[in-house]
């Protein structure tokens, strides 16, 4: 079946701009999961979300950053006031039920973002 | 080939070889750990995950080693192919959480 989606695929802005970000997980997946990965680094954790509530917005770095996910399905990562040290690629991961041991998080290809 | 400690970010393995890709996770409380294989322009793709009680696990082509006394974890892949050029993550999870903290990641390139 269709994997995790994300779109747009690269986005470039400007500096003080906003942008939206958007995740359609795996179809039937209740947990959806936002990371940023910076080159070469690993993924780091910025929200995770149960349904319709964000259950851990912990990595979120500022007030700049927010997500929805308003029908439990599709996300939107939503960045304020872009700087150039948000440049990045924005990983979204799905999981089926979200237990809170060994549930298996499937990636999407990731949105790379380029704030000049 | 083999790729040792946290500061040694590149393995080169001749195809058809074994190689075994090393690293140390940092929570003693960790039970969850998974490797994840990522290349180019692509997100990471699940490769193989393993429990805290357990110490061996294997896949098709991939072991996955964990030595909780040393907080070490193992990926040993069989015969490498070209396509397993990539850079490989492990990650670990805690108990009640949902976040996966991810290492650092170590580049395989395969030489024909």
């Amino acid at each position: 079946g269709a994997g995790v989606s994300q779109t747009p695929s690269n986005k470039v802005t400007e500096k003080g701009k906003y942008v939206e970000l958007r995740c359609d997980p795996i179809s039937g997946h209740t947990a959806l999961y936002w990371y940023r990965q910076s080159l070469g680094q690993g993924p780091e954790f910025l929200i995770y979300f149960q349904g319709t509530g964000a259950a851990d917005d912990s990595g979120l770095p500022n007030d700049r950053f927010f997500a929805v996910r308003p029908e439990g399905s599709v996300s939107t990562l939503k960045i304020q006031r872009t700087e150039r040290g948000d440049s990045a690629v924005y990983l979204c991961a799905s999981s089926l039920v979200a237990s809170a041991s060994t549930d298996t998080q499937y990636f999407g290809p990731g949105t790379r973002l380029t704030v000049l | 080939g083999e790729s040792v400690g946290l500061h040694l970010p590149t393995l080169s393995v001749q195809e058809g070889d074994n190689s075994i890709i090393n690293c140390a996770y940092s929570n003693s409380a960790s039970d969850y750990f998974i490797w994840y294989k990522q290349e180019s322009g692509k997100g990471p793709q699940f490769i193989i995950d393993i429990r805290s009680n357990m110490d061996k696990r294997q896949g098709q082509r991939v072991t996955v080693l964990l030595n909780k006394t040393v907080k070490h974890l193992s990926l040993q892949i069989a015969a490498t192919q070209p396509g397993d050029s990539a850079v490989y993550f492990c990650a670990e999870k805690i108990p009640n959480d949902y976040k996966l903290s991810f290492g650092a990641g170590t580049t395989v390139t395969v030489r024909a």
